[in-house]
C-alpha cells in the first residue's frame, strides 16, 4: 500500500527554521516526483515545488524561490520541506504528493500526504 | 508561466443535479504526440488532503465514481457531476501538470440546496 507520512505539526516563531519530512513507502521512492503544495489558512492549492528523489533535481515556483528548499534522503525513502528564516505569512497547511505515472504517462497526483500544520507566531 | 482559470467560484445545487465546472489555462496543455492533456482534476473535502478524481482531462482515477467525468482539450475544460449527492460536497480544483510550475485553478465549492 502506497503511503506517504508527514511530520507532526508545527509552531515557530518568526525568524526561526524549520524542516518538515515526508515519508514515504509502498513503492520505490527514486522513481516518482514529489511535490509540495501550501494551502493556507480558507485558502487554496498552491504548487510550491518538486524534487526527483533519483538525483535531487529540484523545480520550485518563483514565489518560493529563495525562501524554501527541496532535498531527499533516499536511505530513509524521505523528502523534505525546509525554511530558513519562518515568516508569519509561512503559516499554512503543507502537504507532499506523489506524480504518478499510467502507461509511462504522468497521471496528476495519485498520493498525498495527510499535510503538515506550520504556524509562525511572536 | 501557465495560468489556470475556474469558474465558477462556488455552486449550490439540488441532490440529483448535475454540476458543471469550468478550467481554462492560459496555454494548452496538450501533448499533441501523445494526444494527452496534463490536466488534473482533485476534490477536497474539510480537513482532509485533496483527492485525484480525473487525470489526462478525462480518466476517472481508480476507484472514482462513474458519475464524475472530465472533458475538455487544449485550454477549455470540464469537471461534471451527473447526478449531485451529499458526499460530493466539498472544493473542486483543477491543475495542469504539462510544465513547470505547475499551478492549481482557483478552486469551486460545491454545496446542496
Amino acid at each position: 500500500e502506497v503511503q506517504l507520512v508527514q511530520s507532526g505539526a508545527e509552531v515557530k516563531k518568526p525568524g526561526e527554521s524549520l524542516k518538515i519530512s515526508c515519508k514515504v513507502s509502498g513503492y520505490s521512492f527514486p522513481n516518482y516526483w514529489i511535490n509540495w503544495v501550501r494551502q493556507m489558512p480558507g485558502k487554496g492549492l498552491e504548487w510550491m515545488g518538486r524534487i526527483d528523489p533519483a538525483d535531487s533535481y529540484t523545480n520550485l515556483s518563483p514565489s518560493f524561490q529563495g525562501h524554501v528548499t527541496l532535498s531527499v534522503d533516499k536511505s530513509i525513502s524521505t523528502a523534505y520541506l525546509q525554511w530558513g528564516s519562518l515568516r508569519a505569512s509561512d503559516t499554512a497547511m503543507y502537504y507532499c504528493a506523489r506524480l504518478g505515472y499510467n502507461s509511462g504517462f504522468p497521471s496528476g497526483f495519485d498520493y498525498w500526504g495527510q499535510g503538515t500544520l506550520v504556524t509562525v507566531s511572536s | 508561466d501557465i495560468v489556470m482559470t475556474q469558474s465558477p467560484e462556488s455552486l449550490t445545487l439540488a441532490l440529483g443535479e448535475r454540476a458543471t465546472i469550468n478550467c481554462r489555462s492560459s496555454q494548452s496543455v496538450l501533448d499533441s504526440s501523445h494526444n494527452k492533456n496534463y490536466l488534473a482534476w482533485y476534490q477536497q473535502k474539510p480537513g482532509q488532503p485533496p483527492k485525484l478524481l480525473i487525470y489526462w482531462a478525462s480518466t476517472r482515477d481508480s476507484g472514482v465514481p462513474v458519475r464524475f467525468s472530465g472533458s475538455g482539450s487544449g485550454t477549455d475544460f470540464t469537471l461534471t457531476i451527473s447526478s449531485l449527492q451529499p458526499e460530493d460536497v466539498a472544493v473542486y480544483y483543477c491543475q495542469q501538470y504539462s510544465t513547470t510550475p505547475r499551478p492549481f485553478g482557483q478552486g469551486t465549492k460545491v454545496e446542496i440546496k
